[in-house]
């Protein structure tokens, strides 16, 4: 396992459109983030999975999100009816929640969003 | 709720000068402690973390932090600074489960 992989690199979308991500996180790690980043600013955090549980969702997370992770392995982000607002890079990360604490988060290259 | 703040946006230091990025943190919980580092259109790389092990952390590229209980602090030091560390830099914490991200310490590195 070569780490976490997010598919696509790119994605250009027309306004009002629908997106969907995919993010494969290390294979042995029970923990799976979503965040957002826009130029200049840190990492936002969108949501986050234990196993196939999603634990917290952040209030940037409008109705338009939906975060998946089926059977705890791979999670998808879907963006319905995107608007120009929505253009980011989307970061996925993994992790091994462990007794105690968490370890480090891996995080994949990222999803550039651009909504035109 | 946890959050943390990098009290500086932007650091600049010449070659071979120390480092010093700063990050104060709160969070209700003993909390797990990172410093991420960014390069222009690279992922993000893990320099070090604090785990409520050894309050002195050591990480890679000779960076260190040291995590301050009573001064809620988790600064990021290096005692030499090279052109490649020039990059954007992240505190980050963790208590329960999120991770939440401060707003970064953009670092520069003067020949």
């Amino acid at each position: 396992d070569t780490g976490v992989s997010q598919d696509p690199r790119h994605k250009i979308t027309k306004r009002g459109q629908n997106v969907t991500f995919r993010c494969d996180p290390i294979s042995e790690h029970n923990r799976l983030y979503w965040y957002r980043q826009t130029l200049g600013q840190g990492p936002e955090f969108l949501t986050y999975f234990q196993n196939e549980a999603q634990l917290e969702k952040s209030r940037l997370l409008s109705d338009r999100f939906s975060a998946e992770r089926p059977k705890g392995s791979f999670s998808t982000l879907e963006i319905q009816r995107t608007e120009q607002g929505d253009s980011a890079m989307y970061l996925c990360a993994s992790s091994l929640r462990g007794q105690m604490l968490n370890t480090e988060a891996f995080f994949g290259q990222g999803t550039r969003l651009t909504v035109v | 709720a946890q959050s943390v703040t990098q009290l500086d946006s932007h650091v600049s230091v010449s070659e071979g000068t120390p480092v010093l990025l700063r990050c104060n943190y709160s969070s209700s919980y003993s909390p797990s402690l990172f410093w991420y580092v960014q390069h222009p259109n690279k992922g993000l790389q893990l320099l070090l973390k604090y785990t409520s092990a050894a309050t002195l952390v050591k990480g890679i590229n000779g960076f260190e932090a040291e995590f301050k209980k009573s001064e809620t602090s988790f600064h990021l030091t290096k005692p030499s600074a090279h052109m490649s560390d020039a990059a954007e830099y992240f505190c980050v914490v963790s208590d329960r489960g999120d991770m939440r991200f401060g707003a970064g310490t953009r670092l520069t590195v003067k020949p």
